[in-house]
């Protein structure tokens, strides 16, 4: 069954640094792998796709990478703000069999930006 | 485009009743959507996937005579907790695949607070 770890679980931050959060997946077999945002109390966001054929994606100021051999993705968020505060989620996409179309969460790192 | 929304938003029942939560697809049809849990601080469980026009297929050890899950359209799916309890106060969020698109590309909705009294 694949295991989602994300590191750290929280970060503090004052506003204009670029950070790193860290994703880990124990099964390399993946679809792709999607970045979310959760806000408190509220649904997922989408922020970036990134299929298995692919190292890394750009949307703004975020860049997603991704080492499929390694169980391995990183969200780089550049010049952090206020308003990036949340939990951001990582999900692998099974590929084959029962995994196929089912995201596998990780527990997500909370985030929170300080003017 | 690709809208999921959830009703109720937030609900508060007592335990041993029942309660429906509904999930809508409101500007495209979905054959399949997901229902998840989430524990405060924990992540996303997939609870079940449910395909339009057949039964819903559980994850292993969630209860399927406990958590009745219906895609009677398109665009509706419902999952009634039954006997609600107090371990069963959680959040649940509702996707929805988006037909013509690889296979994971789910849209969420906006998720149901529920707390069993």
């Amino acid at each position: 069954k694949q295991e989602v770890t994300q590191i750290p679980a929280a970060l503090s931050v004052p506003e204009g640094e670029n950070l790193v959060l860290n994703c880990s997946f124990t099964d390399s077999a993946i679809y792709n792998l999607q970045w979310f945002r959760q806000d408190p109390g509220k649904g997922l966001t989408s922020l970036l796709l990134i299929q298995s054929s692919q190292r890394e994606q750009t949307s703004g100021r975020l860049n997603a990478s991704l080492d499929k051999s390694s169980g391995r993705s990183t969200l780089y968020i550049a010049a952090s703000q206020p308003g990036d505060s949340a939990t951001y989620l990582c999900a692998p996409n099974g590929d084959r069999g029962s995994t196929l179309g089912r995201l596998y969460f990780g527990r997500g790192t909370q985030l929170t930006v300080w003017p | 485009g690709a809208v999921v929304s959830q009703h109720p938003s937030w609900v508060i029942c007592k335990s041993g009743t029942s309660v429906k939560i509904e999930c809508r697809s409101l500007d495209f049809q979905a054959t399949t959507m997901f229902w998840y849990r989430q524990f405060p601080k924990q992540s996303l469980m997939l609870m079940a996937t449910s395909n339009e026009g057949s039964k819903a297929t559980y994850e292993q050890g969630v209860e399927k005579d406990k958590f009745l899950i219906n895609h009677a359209s398109l665009t509706l799916s419902t999952l009634t907790v039954t006997s609600a309890h107090p371990e069963d106060s959680s959040f649940y969020i509702c996707s929805a695949k988006l037909p013509g698109t690889s296979a994971n590309t789910q849209y969420f909705g906006p998720g149901t607070r529920l707390t069993v009294l």
